[in-house]
């Protein structure tokens, strides 16, 4: 089955730990995002990747960190210095930027990060 | 003031009713815009795209307005299952996208 896995559903962190979400994907995808959702708020985005070894900041990228070594993964980490790391983490992925046409981003399952 | 503001619902009709979700955004440059629907606790999935010219799938109908900044969205003859989360969603001119907050529905039967 093709898709986008996201591990762990649910993760615990003490406060001023780091933490790395995984995100795979088997769709042959060029670009992988990461947004926060936190209640009363739209998505917002953390990072994207449009190709293997490139990365850009999207909206909130402090306190976080990624890289995108294979194709088929992104991880992300949410650092110590996140000050409200708390939400729902939201991984997508897409065929690509194409200027013009709307290539659909498809989500993962997403996983709740819970600071103690 | 936000890029893309919903009204947060709760919208409550009973099944087979009707029901309209409006939503405006800001940004004139704006390309491409999208509904999403979001069940309880679980990831966002493409309901529709809306066509300037308007567009419609099954029971759902979407709208935009250009001039207004407005894209709508209706659902005729509601379902138990369109419960949901109803995610307004512009795409600027890269691959980003913004996502309103979501106007939530809730079909009783």
């Amino acid at each position: 089955d093709g898709g986008i896995t996201q591990s762990p559903k649910y993760l615990f962190r003490k406060e001023g730990q780091n933490v790395t979400l995984s995100c795979e994907q088997n769709l042959n995808h060029d670009a992988m995002y990461w947004y926060r959702q936190d209640p009363g708020q739209g998505l917002r985005l953390i990072y994207y990747s449009q190709i293997v070894n490139d990365f850009q900041k999207g909206d909130i990228a402090e306190g976080y960190s990624v890289s995108r070594e294979k194709k088929e993964s992104f991880p992300l980490t949410v650092t110590s210095a996140q000050k409200n790391p708390t939400a729902f983490y939201l991984c997508a992925s897409s065929t690509g930027t194409s200027g013009g046409s709307y290539n659909e981003q498809f989500f993962g399952p997403g996983t709740r990060l819970t600071v103690l | 003031r936000k890029e893309v503001e919903q009204d947060p619902g709760p919208f409550n009709v009973p099944e087979g009713a009707t029901v309209a979700f409006n939503c405006t955004y800001s940004n004139s440059a704006s390309q491409s815009f999208f509904w999403y629907r979001q069940d309880c606790r679980k990831e966002p999935k493409l309901l529709m795209s809306v066509y300037s010219s308007g567009n419609e799938d099954g029971r759902f109908t979407a709208q935009l307005n250009r001039a207004s900044q407005y894209i709508s969205l209706l659902i005729r003859d509601s379902k138990l299952s369109d419960s949901a989360t109803y995610l307004c969603v512009v795409k600027r001119n890269t691959d980003k996208l913004i996502f309103g907050t979501g106007t939530r529905l809730q079909v009783f039967p």
